[in-house]
């Protein structure tokens, strides 16, 4: 079975851009999450989906973070517009219930 | 919110010695789980260890969920060991994981 696919793997974007980072989840997964990853705060949560329902949207990026899952196989989170302060690694996770999860490589996002 | 700490923030061994990282969070968890993260790598599972004691291979994690801790041990560490580990818990099911902000192990020869 195919791991959770992430693209891109690398991104820049200027200032004020939107950009669109992508997920697939391992098949059969009904859980899906959006971590975004930095030395300083770590490991925060984005977005948690259940069965394609959102139900968590992580707060305090509510503001121009969008994740969406339009189907059980795909997700895109959108930043909208950019900053500097949105460089990071953004990871996506997935797992089958309450059972182990499993991440992607990652989309490195450099804003200038 | 949850709270996950993580000790030692950081450890340094020589090659065969045994490591052991503890966890402590803020309120019961009834998910736990431990992930590696080599540098510049992703996040892949270790251990789902929710309560009581998980081998595999040389890692021994040993969850007490009434006193609200996991601790991971690493037997006769490796060089390839090397790289950071995090400890994530979630309280009930449908629930997001929170992850500690990771203990970074160097194993040197």
């Amino acid at each position: 079975d195919a791991g959770v696919t992430q693209t891109p793997r690398h991104e820049v974007a200027e200032k004020g851009q939107t950009i669109i980072l992508k997920c697939e989840p391992v098949s059969g997964h009904n859980d899906l999450f959006w971590y975004r990853q930095t030395k300083i705060q770590g490991l925060e949560l984005l977005s948690y989906f259940r069965s394609k329902s959102l139900m968590e949207d992580g707060g305090a990026f509510k503001d121009r973070f969008k994740a969406e899952m339009l189907n059980s196989s795909f997700s895109t989170l959108k930043i909208q517009p950019t900053e500097p302060k949105d460089s990071a690694v953004y990871l996506c996770a997935s797992s089958f219930g309450a059972e182990t999860l499993y991440f992607g490589s990652g989309t490195r996002l450099t804003v200038l | 919110g949850q709270q996950v700490q993580q000790s030692p923030a950081s450890l340094v061994l020589q090659e065969g010695e045994n490591a052991e990282l503890q966890c402590n969070f803020s309120s019961t968890a009834t998910q736990l789980q431990w992930f590696y993260q080599r540098p510049g790598g992703s996040l892949v599972s270790l251990l789902y260890n929710p309560s009581g004691t998980k081998h595999t291979g040389r890692l021994t994690s040993t969850t007490v969920t009434k006193e609200r801790r996991s601790s991971l041990h690493i037997s006769s560490s490796q060089i390839t060991d090397s790289g950071t580990y995090f400890c994530a818990m979630a309280q009930g099911t449908g629930s997001k994981l929170s992850f500690g902000k990771g203990a970074k192990l160097t194993v040197s020869p």
